[in-house]
């Protein structure tokens, strides 16, 4: 499979709990993308990495919310104390230096 | 502030008519027109790009067109199937720093057989 992977695909968790998402990128993409999406809107960028260095963060992206990719390859999205407005599609894209984005499926988080 | 905007939110054409998506932006500096499809269920994936210095670009039955003065570009779905029926999305990139894209809010198509 030579897409971008993320798991899980869905996730039901309890308003407060904390939550990790992964996603596995494109073997030799360099850069790596975290965007959310709600129902009806497009996606919002949340952060990218360059390699294993977090390069931006968007307002979006409280305090509640950290990311990592060690080492440069796979990357996790935490939400601590989740909270029903954190419900959303979350999407992860990887990319090769100044070509398109390839995005994965995405990890589907309701929060109830 | 929404820096890219699409129209019309939905649209219902018959099988073999002419989807046509709009989208205008606002800031000069956007530098990569991406328009991207995506199923229920599934992440976006990209459909066809421009960048400003082309006015018109084809992919099969998929054509941007794009106006600088005007700050908009168009997606025009020649021969629509119901197959492709899905919500299409618009988006802006500034190149050389984070690329990160600006989408906008979606449209919904419906072909109808």
């Amino acid at each position: 499979d030579t897409g971008v992977s993320q798991d899980p695909r869905h996730k039901i968790t309890k308003r407060g709990q904390n939550v990790t998402f992964r996603c596995d990128p494109i073997s030799e993409h360099n850069r790596l993308y975290w965007y959310r999406q709600t129902l009806g809107q497009g996606p919002e960028f949340l952060t990218y990495f360059q390699n294993e260095a977090q390069l931006e963060k968007s307002r979006l992206l409280s305090d509640r919310f950290s990311a990592e990719r060690p080492k440069g390859s796979f990357s996790t999205l935490e939400i601590q104390r989740t909270e029903q407005g954190d419900s959303a599609m979350y999407l992860c894209a990887s990319q090769l230096q100044d070509y398109g984005y390839t995005f994965g499926s995405g990890t589907r988080l309701t929060v109830v | 502030q929404q820096q890219v905007k699409q129209s019309p939110q939905s649209l219902i054409v018959q099988k073999g008519g002419i989807s046509i998506i709009n989208c205008a932006y606002e800031n000069t500096a956007f530098d990569y027109f991406p328009w991207y499809q995506q199923f229920p269920g599934k992440g976006p994936a990209l459909l066809i790009a421009i960048r400003p210095d082309v006015s018109e670009k084809k992919e099969g039955r998929f054509t941007i067109s794009f106006n600088k003065s005007a700050k908009q570009f168009s997606l025009h779905i020649m021969d629509s199937q119901p197959g492709d029926s899905a919500t299409y999305f618009c988006a802006a990139l500034l190149q050389g720093g984070s690329e990160k894209l600006v989408f906008g809010k979606g449209t919904k198509l419906t072909v109808n057989p």
